[in-house]
């Protein structure tokens, strides 16, 4: 089983500033790494597929990157309703696996 | 885009079997390319995936369940169905059925609390 594993588990944040969460895979999974964005109360929606792409209707302040074993993802100038906790997920072998969440605190 | 409703006890005794089923809409669940999914969060923690059923019948199972899971469907009712069979306080969760395609969970229900309690 793959073993993603996100840091931080936890920040607080100011809105418009720049925010880094990371995912690392215990073995490559090549670009099969997809953001997920969680609100309270809510059901998780996709944010970044395949490690970079943009989904349909997500604000282009979210941005992913990276291959193999190190992804980000990346939040420019945040926004209050950006709190939330957001999970990394790897499709590239089964079973899928999450990350543990990183959740995101507004100050 | 597609809907998903859970339904089913959300309570549940030890040892009995938790069965949820889930109703699509808006869509088929026959679709090629599809697969149908369910996730759990148990309170307070991250995501744990179940399994998932295809668009032809083929299922997985998250061998961390010890074969306690089973997912179906109904293709006449376009529904897809989770069993889990000897439940414990540990299977207590929300439980959130999505549709699985290309590569992504991108459509959501939106989950149901289940408690397995005496």
């Amino acid at each position: 089983e793959i073993v993603l594993t996100q840091s931080p588990d936890f920040q607080s944040v100011t809105p418009k500033e720049k925010v880094t969460i990371t995912c690392r895979a215990s073995q490559s999974i090549g670009s099969n790494l997809h953001w997920y964005q969680q609100k309270a109360d809510q059901s998780p929606k996709v944010l970044i597929r395949f490690a970079s792409q943009s989904f349909s209707g997500v604000p282009s302040r979210f941005r992913g990157s990276g291959s193999g074993t190190d992804f980000t993802l990346t939040i420019d100038s945040l926004e209050p309703e950006d709190a939330a906790t957001y999970y990394c997920h790897q499709s590239s072998s089964l079973p899928q696996t999450f990350g543990q969440g990183t959740k995101l605190e507004i100050k | 885009q597609v809907l998903l409703q859970e339904s089913g006890p959300g309570l549940v005794k030890p040892s009995q079997t938790l069965s949820l089923t889930c109703t699509v809409s808006g869509g088929s669940i026959s679709s090629a390319g599809s697969f149908w999914s369910w996730i759990r969060q148990h309170p307070g923690k991250g995501l744990e995936w179940i399994g998932y059923i295809s668009d032809s019948g083929s299922t997985y199972h998250n061998p961390s369940l010890k074969s306690r899971a089973s997912i179906s469907m109904d293709r006449s009712k376009n529904q897809f169905s989770l069993n889990l069979s000897s439940v414990t306080a540990a299977d207590t969760a929300r439980y959130y059925c999505t549709r699985y395609e290309r590569g992504i969970f991108d459509d959501w229900a939106q989950g149901i609390q289940v408690a397995v309690s005496s």
